[in-house]
């Protein structure tokens, strides 16, 4: 069964700092693998997605990594902003028994100092 | 419109009640799913419609039913729920039910029950 593993659990930082968020699985036959935020209380918000063939993707201050063969991938945020402060989450997507979604990390809770 | 939308936002049940959320996408998804999240948890998935056809997830007891009257649509059914299902329910979309599609998340159903 796939098992997705995030370090560190919280992250507390100033701001302007950059910073790499961790997430590692157990199965390195993944189709694809996504990074989301969630606010508290709220849903998710998809913010890259790295397929099982790349190596990375970038959204303006963030890049995702994926590294299969040793079954890792970061999330690196430039120049850290309050606003970046929320939960990260990755999600590998997998296939498998009767229903394909996305296995999840248990998140990253990381808090931006002003 | 490139977003996924629930209904209701909080909702609070008793045991005895029966209860459905819903869930809509007008992005031509043909890939719908269901997902809970326990407090400080990450996301499970629960089911999977794809093509209104569905996948279901054999850990998922009966007193939930899904249902995808059509392609843009996606309910649950709550029936003689238990106080440990109280949880954030979240549906989320993609675009053909294919592995490499990048899932798209609604803002969630906060469910309680007393």
């Amino acid at each position: 069964k796939q098992e997705v593993t995030q370090i560190p659990a919280a992250l507390s930082v100033p701001e302007g700092e950059n910073l790499v968020l961790n997430c590692s699985f157990t199965d390195s036959a993944i189709y694809n693998l996504q990074w989301f935020r969630q606010d508290p209380g709220k849903g998710l918000t998809s913010l890259l997605l790295i397929q099982s063939s790349q190596r990375e993707q970038t959204s303006g201050r963030l890049n995702a990594s994926l590294d299969k063969s040793s079954g890792r991938s970061t999330l690196y945020i430039a120049a850290s902003q309050p606003g970046d402060s929320a939960t990260y989450l990755c999600a590998a997507r997998i296939s498998g028994g009767g229903a394909d979604g996305l296995t999840f990390g248990k998140g990253t809770h990381l808090i931006i100092q002003p | 419109d490139t977003e996924v939308t629930q209904t209701p936002k909080h909702l609070v049940m008793g045991m005895t009640n029966k209860k459905s959320l819903k869930c809509e996408q007008h992005m031509g998804h043909r890939a719908m799913y269901w997902y809970k999240q326990k407090a400080k948890k990450p996301p499970e998935l629960m089911f999977v419609y794809s093509y209104e056809k569905l996948s279901i997830n054999e850990s998922v007891p009966s007193r939930f039913s899904p249902e995808c009257p059509n392609s843009s649509l996606l309910n649950l059914h709550l029936h003689a729920l238990q106080p440990e299902d109280s949880a954030l329910y979240l549906c989320a979309s993609s675009q053909s039910g294919d592995l490499w599609d990048e899932q798209f998340f609604g803002p969630g159903t906060r469910l309680t029950v007393l």
